[in-house]
C-alpha cells in the first residue's frame, strides 16, 4: 500500500517560514498529494492538494518534487493559530473509480511566540 | 463553522450496543465521508457515499454501515460495540464526487464504549 512518512513533530517562530516534509516514495502517476491540518479540539481542515506541477493558495503553497516522490507544505509566514497538526495525505486509485486514502501520521507544528 | 453538522456530540454506550451517527453535509454538498479517529490508529476513512451511492470504501468492519438519504444527510451505524471502537468519528462533505478534494469537517461525535 503506498504511504506516507512524515516527522513526528516540528517547531517553528511566529512571522517565520515553515516547511512541512512528507515522503511518499511509491506514489503513482494519478496520485493526488492532499494536506489537511487540525488544530486543537477540532476537525481537519483542507490545506491545500496538487498532482504534478506546484501548487498555491491563500493558506500555503505545495512544493512537488520532481519525481513526484516527496512534497513540502510551506506556511510563508507562521502565526500560533498555525499550530496544529498536519497530514499530508494520497489519494490513491485502486481501480476504476475507487480509490483510497492514504494517511500519514501527521507532523505536530508547534508555534513559538 | 464549516457548515457540517453532526449530532450527537458525544455518546457514551455499553459494548455489545448498537448505535447510530448522524451528519448533515454542507447545503449543496453531494458526498459525505466518513472518518474515525483514535489515539492508536490516527485518523482513518472509513466511507464514502455520493448523492446517494457507496463511492469509496476504507477501513470499515463489518460491524459498521452507512448509508445516505434523499435529502443527502447521512448515517453512520455501529453494532457489537466493542471497547476498541470508543473514538471521535468525523463526518465530511464536499461537492465532488470520486475527487477527492477540498473536504470540509464536522465537529465529530466523540463515542466512549464501557
Amino acid at each position: 500500500d503506498a504511504k506516507t512518512t512524515q516527522p513526528n513533530s516540528m517547531e517553528s517562530n511566529e512571522e517565520e517560514p515553515v516547511h512541512l516534509p512528507c515522503n511518499h516514495s511509491t506514489i503513482s502517476g494519478t496520485d493526488y498529494i492532499h494536506w489537511y491540518r487540525q488544530l486543537p479540539s477540532q476537525g481537519p481542515e483542507y490545506v491545500i492538494h496538487g498532482l504534478t506541477s506546484n501548487v498555491n493558495n491563500r493558506m500555503a503553497s505545495l512544493a512537488i518534487a520532481e519525481d513526484r516522490k516527496s512534497s513540502t507544505l510551506i506556511l510563508h509566514r507562521a502565526t500560533l493559530r498555525d499550530a496544529a497538526v498536519y497530514y499530508c495525505i494520497l489519494r490513491v486509485n485502486s481501480g476504476g473509480s475507487n480509490y483510497k486514502l492514504t494517511f500519514g501520521k501527521g507532523t505536530l507544528l508547534t508555534v513559538n511566540p | 463553522d464549516s457548515g457540517v453538522t453532526q449530532t450527537p456530540k458525544h455518546l457514551i454506550t455499553a459494548t455489545g450496543q448498537r448505535v447510530t451517527l448522524r451528519c448533515s453535509p454542507r447545503s449543496g454538498d453531494l458526498s459525505v465521508y466518513w472518518y474515525q479517529q483514535s489515539l492508536d490508529q490516527g485518523l482513518q476513512f472509513l466511507i464514502q457515499y455520493y448523492n446517494g451511492e457507496e463511492r469509496a470504501k476504507g477501513n470499515i468492519l463489518e460491524r459498521f454501515s452507512a448509508q445516505q438519504f434523499p435529502d443527502l444527510h447521512s448515517e453512520l451505524n455501529l453494532s457489537s460495540l466493542e471497547l476498541g471502537d470508543s473514538a471521535l468519528y468525523f463526518c465530511a462533505s464536499s461537492s465532488a464526487g470520486t475527487s477527492f478534494g477540498e473536504q470540509y469537517f464536522g465537529p465529530g461525535t466523540r463515542l466512549t464504549v464501557t
